[in-house]
């Protein structure tokens, strides 16, 4: 099973308009954190946000902000007031408490392409 | 300050070549990863370094793979005799601490290896 979903293989935002890229998790930690990062053409992938297990309130940054619903294992990215520059692929990843490493396990990216 | 390097940004290798990818994490930075992205799909996790020990190598896909911290900074990921299924980017990612939910990764610009 994936431990990390995210559905919208692409999306089109116009600028300026909000979007929301989806993200569902499977894990029986009761520890965990989730991130979403950025990943432009360059090819470098660059943090966005981030959302502990046990934070009680949804997490935000600058026009990034995350809605974080436990129950339903799901960490949803809204980005915002759209600019040009957001046209990127995004990754929801999670680390695991019980992993030695400490490493993230990565969704499969969602394209977003805002329009003029 | 400056973040992660990898070099070189690309490398064209015919079938069977060996080929060695550098990373420069960010100074003091504890733990090292390496991941594998093939086109079009999220990052995967090959391993793992606190300073010089690799203590995560379960994500090597073989025995062709090999990665090294010798004096736990520069990091080097070897792939011998290369198979056309090892064309990916690989990507270097560095953070601070040794473990903690909320250590946040710090990823360089990745090395686009292409295997003829």
């Amino acid at each position: 099973a994936q431990k990390i979903t995210q559905t919208q293989p692409g999306m089109f935002v116009q600028e300026k308009e909000a979007v929301t890229l989806d993200c569902t998790y499977d894990t029986s930690d009761q520890s965990y954190g989730l991130f979403w990062y950025k990943q432009p053409s360059s090819g470098e992938m660059i943090f966005l946000i981030y959302q502990g297990s046990y934070d009680e309130q949804n997490a935000t940054e600058g026009r990034y902000s995350l809605n974080f619903q436990k129950a339903r294992k799901s960490a949803n990215l809204v980005i915002s007031a759209s600019q040009l520059g957001d046209s990127a692929m995004y990754f929801c990843a999670m680390r695991e408490n019980r992993a030695i490493s400490n490493k993230l396990t990565f969704g499969g990216g969602t394209r977003v392409l805002v329009k003029p | 300050g400056a973040g992660v390097s990898q070099s070189p940004r690309y490398k064209v290798a015919k079938r069977g070549q060996d080929v060695a990818l550098r990373c420069d994490p960010i100074s003091g930075h504890v733990s090292l990863f390496w991941y594998q992205q093939a086109l079009g799909q999220g990052p995967e996790f090959l391993t793992y370094f606190q300073n010089e020990a690799q203590l995560d190598k379960s994500g090597l896909p073989s025995d062709r793979f090999f990665a090294e911290r010798p004096e736990g900074s520069v990091s080097t990921l070897k792939i011998q005799r290369t198979q056309q299924e090892d064309s990916a980017v690989y990507l270097c990612a560095s953070s601070l601490e040794v473990a903690g939910l909320t250590d946040t990764q710090y990823f360089g610009p990745g090395t686009r290896l292409t295997v003829l």
